[in-house]
């Protein structure tokens, strides 16, 4: 069966340090892979995509960044943080082409605080 | 532009009953709709989807409705278990590329009471 994993499960930072999250995938290959964030009190916002190594498509203009260095592996980075980056981060994946296609499967999400 | 609406932030519905989640949509090109579950500080679980090529699907508790010519869906939960007591989260996709790409709606909080 396919898992996926997020590490940090939370994670303090000031403003101005840098950011790298990682989330990784088990059980699939050349799954398509997701970065959303929810900000307090909102709905989850699509952030990066990507359907394969080194391809990553951005969603929204933002202080952040994308890499897929391995298959399963997306990782989330921002070499500044700003305040407004505080929010619960979630990786996802979906199936390249399947009857799971439009169906995602999401992580346990990390917790951002940025004071 | 939210292209995706969950009017109701909250629901309280009693232990036993039925629950219905409103969900409506603007863009005319999605087709293909799906139910997230969300408890706090976890990542959210998918419930139950619908191709826009059917009106209904049902797996067992959880039946999700859609309406096109509305633009609306609908999820009800029969009976209502404490368990089910989440944020509820609507999404849609339009088939293109390889990508699906799901929008979400901001959630509706249900609570089922004893």
């Amino acid at each position: 069966s396919q898992t996926i994993h997020q590490w940090p499960a939370t994670l303090v930072q000031p403003v101005g340090s840098p950011l790298s999250l990682e989330c990784t995938v088990e059980g699939t290959s050349n799954p398509n892979l997701y970065w959303y964030r929810q900000a307090a009190g909102r709905g989850l916002q699509l952030l990066f995509y990507s359907i394969g190594i080194g391809q990553i498509s951005s969603e929204v203009p933002q202080n952040l960044s994308a890499s897929r260095p391995q298959d399963r592996q997306f990782i989330l980075s921002s070499k500044k943080l700003l305040l407004s980056d505080s929010g619960f981060y979630l990786c996802a994946w979906s199936a390249l082409t399947s009857v799971l296609y439009n169906e995602q499967f999401f992580g346990p999400g990390t917790r951002l605080t940025v004071l | 532009d939210q292209q995706v609406k969950q009017n109701s932030p909250s629901l309280s519905v009693q232990e036993g009953r039925i629950s219905i989640l409103n969900c409506d949509y603007t863009n005319s090109m999605f087709d293909y709709f799906l139910w997230y579950k969300k408890y706090p500080a976890e990542g959210p679980t998918f419930l139950i989807s619908i191709s826009s090529i059917k009106d209904k699907n049902e797996d067992g508790r959880f039946t999700v409705f859609l309406n096109k010519s509305a633009k609306h869906l609908s999820l009800h939960i029969v009976p209502s278990q404490p368990g089910d007591s989440a944020v509820y989260f609507c999404a849609a996709s339009a088939t293109t590329g390889t990508a699906s790409k799901l929008t979400f709606g901001t959630g509706t909080r249900l609570q089922v009471t004893l």
